[in-house]
C-alpha cells in the first residue's frame, strides 16, 4: 500500500486560507468516505482535526474543513493563525488496513 | 478524560524482540478498535496494525512491512493493548503510538514510546 500523496509544504499569511491536497486511488481515498486529517506540532502526538471526510470533532475550530472529489481529498484552513503552523497528515481506510499521507508542513508567514 | 499511556520502548539489537504495552482509561475499552501507528525520526506517520473489539470478532490486521513479525493483542480486563515485535530491523526504529479508532479515524493518541533498533 503506497502512501497518499501530499504537497511537502504550504504557506499563507495570517488571516489567509491554505488548502492541502491528499491524492490516493480508488482503493483508498476514492473508495471510502473514511478520510481523516491530523495536525502535529513538533515533539507532540498527532491530533484528529477532520474525520469521515468532512466531520469536525468537538473542540476543533470551524476554520478547518474537509472535502473530497474522486481520489483526492482536501483540507482547508481558513483565517490562518500562528498556532496553525504544524505538520498535517491525511489518512484513509483502504480495506482491512489504513494508509497515511506523506505529510505537509504548513508555515504561517 | 481519555488517556492512553504507552510503555516498553527502548534500545534493542537487530533480530531482537520487544513488547510494547498501552494502558487505556476514560472510555469503553472493550468496545474500542485499538491501533498502533509509528513515526520514524523525521519521517511521516505509518499505520502498523489493529485489533478489533471482541464484539467485532477480535481480529487483527497488519501493515505489509510488519506482517508475520508483529502481533497486536488485548486484555480487556486490564484495558491494555500490546504490540509484540519480533525479528526487529533497523527500519523499525520509530516512536510507536497507541491509538483509539472510531469510524475510520484515529481519535485519541498516546504520547508515544521510542523504539531504537541498533547494534
Amino acid at each position: 500500500q503506497s502512501a497518499l500523496t501530499q504537497p511537502p509544504s504550504a504557506s499563507g499569511s495570517p488571516g489567509q486560507s491554505v488548502t492541502i491536497s491528499c491524492t490516493g486511488t480508488s482503493s483508498d481515498v476514492g473508495g471510502y468516505n473514511y478520510v481523516s486529517w491530523y495536525q502535529q506540532h513538533p515533539g507532540k502526538a498527532p491530533k484528529l482535526m477532520i474525520s469521515e471526510v468532512t466531520k469536525r470533532p468537538s473542540g476543533v475550530p470551524d476554520r478547518f474543513s474537509g472535502s473530497k472529489s474522486g481520489n483526492t481529498a482536501s483540507l482547508t484552513v481558513s483565517g490562518l493563525q500562528a498556532e496553525d503552523e504544524a505538520d498535517y497528515y491525511c489518512s484513509s481506510y483502504a480495506g482491512n488496513n489504513y494508509v497515511f499521507g506523506t505529510g505537509t508542513k504548513v508555515t504561517v508567514l | 478524560e481519555v488517556q492512553l499511556v504507552e510503555s516498553g520502548g527502548g534500545l534493542i539489537k537487530p533480530g531482537g524482540s520487544l513488547r510494547l504495552s498501552c494502558a487505556a482509561s476514560g472510555f469503553s475499552f472493550s468496545n474500542a478498535w485499538m491501533n498502533w501507528v509509528r513515526q520514524a525520526p523525521g519521517k511521516g506517520l505509518e499505520w502498523v496494525g489493529l485489533i478489533k473489539s471482541k464484539t467485532s470478532g477480535g481480529t487483527t490486521d497488519y501493515a505489509a512491512p510488519v506482517k508475520g513479525r508483529f502481533t497486536v493483542s488485548r486484555d480487556d480486563s486490564s484495558s491494555t493493548v500490546y504490540l509484540q515485535m519480533n525479528s526487529l530491523k533497523t527500519e523499525d526504529t520509530a516512536v510507536y503510538y497507541c491509538v483509539n479508532e472510531e469510524q475510520g479515524a484515529f481519535d485519541f493518541w498516546g504520547q508515544g514510546t521510542m523504539v531504537t533498533v541498533s547494534s
